[in-house]
């Protein structure tokens, strides 16, 4: 299996501007989860799905953040407006588990909002 | 509230055997895991811990006290490969609770 997959993996981009971050789970994996990690603030669970329907949101910043996972192959972070302080390197993670302690994390989208 | 204690910074030898500790309140525990995150990469599955006692895999080994609300990771034979950030992380719920992770500095 190729693992879980991540796209882009850099994105520059200007405040204001709407990014939308892309995430292919490793096929059979029926939980999702996306993370955001800076220095700051460590990793932090944004939003979970389990059989492509969100399950707790409650990690999203604000309403400037939206997630979508339209089939069991595909899910979407989108930012909009973009703010200088979303600048963070975004996980994707996928787990088979029921107890989801192991989780499988693709290579990030590095963020970076001028 | 929830929270995971551990040292921001280990420094070791190579070669060498390294503990690294987590203490951990939560609201719900299930079991603690470990993951490994080298610098510019992906947090990576280590181990997992639902009942008490050590669980070894190769050179790495992980403990944990739930009458104790403590584990840690154990890495022997350290090599500079495993220079990196460890995270202990709970899992609560349905989710995992993550530490702010500890980063080892291993010296030739």
């Amino acid at each position: 299996d190729a693992g879980v997959i991540q796209s882009p993996r850099h994105e520059v981009t200007e405040m204001g501007q709407e990014v939308t971050l892309r995430c292919k789970p490793i096929s059979g994996h029926n939980s999702l989860f996306w993370y955001r990690q800076t220095m700051m603030r460590g990793l932090e669970l944004l939003i979970y799905f389990n059989n492509n329907v969100p399950i707790d949101d409650s990690g999203m910043p604000e309403d400037r953040f939206s997630a979508k996972m339209p089939n069991a192959s595909f899910s979407t972070l989108k930012i909009q407006p973009s703010e200088p302080r979303d600048s963070a390197v975004y996980f994707c993670a996928s787990s088979s588990r029921q107890d989801h302690y192991e989780q499988y994390f693709g290579p990030g989208t590095r963020l970076t909002v001028t | 509230g929830q929270s995971l204690e551990q040292p921001s910074e280990v420094t070791a030898v190579e070669g060498a055997i390294v503990q690294i500790n987590c203490t951990y309140q939560t609201s719900g525990f299930y079991g603690l895991s470990w993951y490994q995150q080298h610098d510019g990469g992906a947090p990576t599955f280590l181990s997992y811990n639902a009942l008490d006692g050590l669980e070894e895999t190769g050179r790495f080994s992980s403990f944990l006290s739930r009458s104790d609300s403590y584990g840690y990771l154990l890495l022997q034979e350290l090599q500079m490969k495993d220079s990196a950030s460890y995270f202990c992380a709970v899992k609560s719920n349905y989710q995992l609770i993550w530490g702010a992770g500890t980063k080892l500095i291993i010296k030739p």
